[in-house]
């Protein structure tokens, strides 16, 4: 059963900690991508990878890291210099550069609260 | 710099009748553009999606137009159903934009039994 999975679904942060969320895909996509939710402005992304050992800057960058060491992972890692990092987060991955007529698949999200 | 837009962040629509959802967009290398649908705590999913190199794309229900010089497109859901009260979201994407997708702000469409 391929699909993206994202964990946990519910995380609470201390202000001043990091904390990783998880996003693992088996459907042998080349991209992956990371979105952030807040109310009233849409998804806008954080960082994207098209290739393993290779990652990009979205919009949205500042205060989060990302890694991509193997073709099925892509975490993030949001940092004490997000200075707003309450929202719902989502990963997608799409299969491949070229192909146009592929949609993204997203994960069911995670959303993280700071407390 | 909202570069995909949807100005209508709520619509609600009697079942049966016919649900129009519209998108407007600037950035010019935009040609692929594609529907979501957002249910709350829950990941997206994929309705359809429609090539520059086409006005019109129909999947049951669901028809997306693209009106290329008016940098609009719209989703028609004909009947509109129940399980159609979501949130939509219509995305774009640009050949040589190394494929990411930027999105809309969403419209929450209710369906009114």
């Amino acid at each position: 059963d391929g699909g993206i999975t994202q964990s946990p679904k519910y995380l609470f942060r201390k202000e001043g900690q990091n904390v990783t969320l998880s996003c693992e895909q088996n459907l042998n996509h080349d991209a992956m991508y990371w979105y952030r939710q807040d109310p009233g402005q849409g998804l806008r992304l954080i960082y994207y990878s098209q290739i393993v050992n290779d990652f990009q800057k979205g919009d949205i960058a500042e205060g989060y890291s990302v890694s991509r060491e193997k073709k099925e992972s892509f975490p993030l890692t949001v940092t004490s210099a997000q200075k707003n990092p309450t929202a719902f987060y989502l990963c997608a991955s799409i299969s491949g550069q070229g192909l146009r007529n592929t949609e993204a698949f997203f994960g069911q999200g995670t959303r993280l609260t700071v407390v | 710099d909202q570069q995909v837009k949807q100005n209508s962040p709520s619509l609600s629509v009697q079942e049966g009748r016919i649900s129009i959802l519209n998108c407007d967009y600037t950035n010019s290398m935009f040609d692929y553009f594609l529907w979501y649908k957002k249910y709350p705590a829950e990941g997206p999913t994929f309705l359809i999606s429609i090539s520059s190199i086409k006005d019109k794309n129909e999947d049951g229900r669901f028809t997306v137009f693209l009106n290329k010089s008016a940098k609009h497109l719209s989703l028609h859901i004909v009947p509109s159903q129940p399980g159609d009260s979501a949130v939509y979201f219509c995305a774009a994407s640009a050949r040589f934009g190394n494929e990411k997708l930027t999105f809309g702000t969403g419209t929450r469409l209710t369906i009114i039994p």
